[in-house]
């Protein structure tokens, strides 16, 4: 089964900051993967789609990059809103599917 | 606007059984694949089952296979997970949620949740 390991499992971040999460396939997955972002006590919100295409919507300060193992989410600048945890997601094995751990973004 | 409603969680008995619900409406549900994906208190998520259109197509993590049934009725637009044999490390937020074609989740329910203890 495809595991995906992300990291860092969480992250301290002041408003306007640089943010990059990293999330790596224990194989070759091309562009099969998704990022979500999850606020306490909400569902998942999809992000980007297909490793790098931003889902409508969502703010152009999130972009999403990578393929086969090595993926790379970031936020060019950290509004406050973005204080969440961040998941990915695999799908070249669809129909079925695996998350990474998640990546907990706080306040610095 | 795509919306998932899911139903039917609550606490049970180790050993117990449960029926979980989700009506889908603001798309053509016969459409679309359709999934399980779940949430202990405090972790990740989990992905528990996918069933395709047509129910011609269905999947289990090996943590669920033998114990859960997914199925859907798309006269009813409405996706269950049948639940058996349930134990404590089934406790979680359930939610369902909609294929994007082959590939991604792209929308989600607001979830149920499962307790499993005595």
């Amino acid at each position: 089964a495809i595991q995906l390991t992300q990291s860092p499992s969480s992250l301290s971040a002041s408003v306007g900051d640089r943010v990059t999460i990293t999330c790596r396939a224990s194989q070759g997955i091309s562009s099969a993967l998704a990022w979500y972002q999850q606020k306490p006590g909400k569902a998942p919100k999809l992000l980007i789609y297909d490793a790098s295409s931003l889902e409508s919507g969502v703010p152009s300060r999130f972009s999403g990059s990578g393929s086969g193992t090595d993926f790379t989410l970031t936020i060019s600048s950290l509004q406050p809103e973005d204080f969440a945890t961040y998941y990915c997601q695999q799908f070249n094995s669809y129909p079925q599917k695996t998350f990474g751990g998640g990546t907990k973004v706080e306040i610095k | 606007e795509v919306q998932l409603v899911e139903s039917g969680g609550g606490l049970v008995q180790p050993g117990g059984s449960l029926r979980l619900s989700c009506a889908a409406s603001g798309f053509t549900f016969s459409s679309y694949s359709m999934n399980w994906v779940r949430q202990a208190p405090g972790k990740g998520l989990e992905w528990v089952s996918y069933i395709s259109s047509s129910s011609s197509t269905i999947y289990y993590a090996d943590s669920v296979k033998g114990r859960f049934t997914i199925s859907r009725d798309n006269a009813k637009n409405s996706l269950y997970l049948q639940m058996n044999s349930l134990r404590a490390e089934d406790t979680a937020v359930y939610y369902c949620a909609r294929d994007r074609e082959v590939s991604q989740i792209d929308y989600w329910g607001q979830g149920t949740l499962v307790t499993v203890s005595s």
